[in-house]
């Protein structure tokens, strides 16, 4: 069963920071907190993960609040093609076989 | 490669007919993940593997479904007497590592394309 809530929608307009929130209030101490988009029906794209720190790549950064119970997923500068559904996944290397296991996600419509 | 390759990317079948699905992951990857996408957002896992070892095969049905994994051949899933209910698209992701550590970029899975599997 996924650890995560998120809400099922969110819109954002072009240009904007698309902040996406995600509870995980259960997150034990060596679960990573991993992002995760499907744009259209094409494969999951990975994002970005986290464990304590906040983090930064070129696509988005994570900020983990410091009770690691949530986080945000941050795109800095939305685009039409950042329309997407988003999923926030908490995982460990060593449970559950380090899969994915996927909620139902955060669809999110960037508009001009 | 340097991505995941799935085949075919679309497959049609009537009911009680086999299908087969092909996945080449990512060369130097030693994990490969199936997983079935039956309506949006909801994805189901059924198996991984490490190299040609069945890895989790938790959410494999216990009937119908197979999968493998062989030295120098692409993975494989595959469906006997397909139900109208095996209509999906599935997906199949590679990864190098489960060890995650820090920054490590290793342990993340990627995805193919997907197969969309119709049983009429």
């Amino acid at each position: 069963d996924a650890k995560t809530t998120q809400p099922p929608s969110m819109d954002c307009a072009e240009g904007r920071a698309a902040n996406l929130p995600c509870n995980h209030s259960t997150i034990s101490g060596n679960e990573y907190v991993y992002w995760y988009r499907q744009i259209h029906s094409q494969g999951p794209q990975y994002i970005i993960h986290g464990l304590k720190n906040n983090e930064t790549n070129e696509m988005a950064s994570l900020i983990i609040t410091e009770d690691r119970k949530s986080s945000t997923l941050i795109l800095p500068h939305a685009t039409l093609r950042d329309t997407a559904v988003y999923y926030c996944i908490v995982r460990s290397p060593y449970n559950q076989g380090g899969k994915l296991i996927f909620g139902q996600g955060t669809e999110l419509s960037v508009k001009p | 490669g340097e991505e995941v390759a799935q085949t075919p990317k679309h497959l049609v079948r009537g009911e009680g007919q086999k299908a087969k699905l092909y996945c080449a992951p990512i060369k130097g990857h030693s994990y490969v993940f199936w997983y079935q996408q039956v309506l949006k957002n909801e994805f189901k896992f059924l198996i991984s593997f490490q190299n040609e070892n069945v890895f989790d095969e938790t959410g494999m049905p216990k009937e119908r479904f197979s999968a493998k994994c062989l030295p120098n051949s692409p993975c494989s899933l595959e469906i006997q007497a397909t139900k109208l209910e095996d209509s999906a698209v599935y997906f199949c992701a590679s990864s190098h590592s489960l060890i995650l550590a820090g920054n490590d970029q290793g342990g993340e899975l990627f995805f193919g394309e997907g197969s969309r599997l119709t049983v009429l």
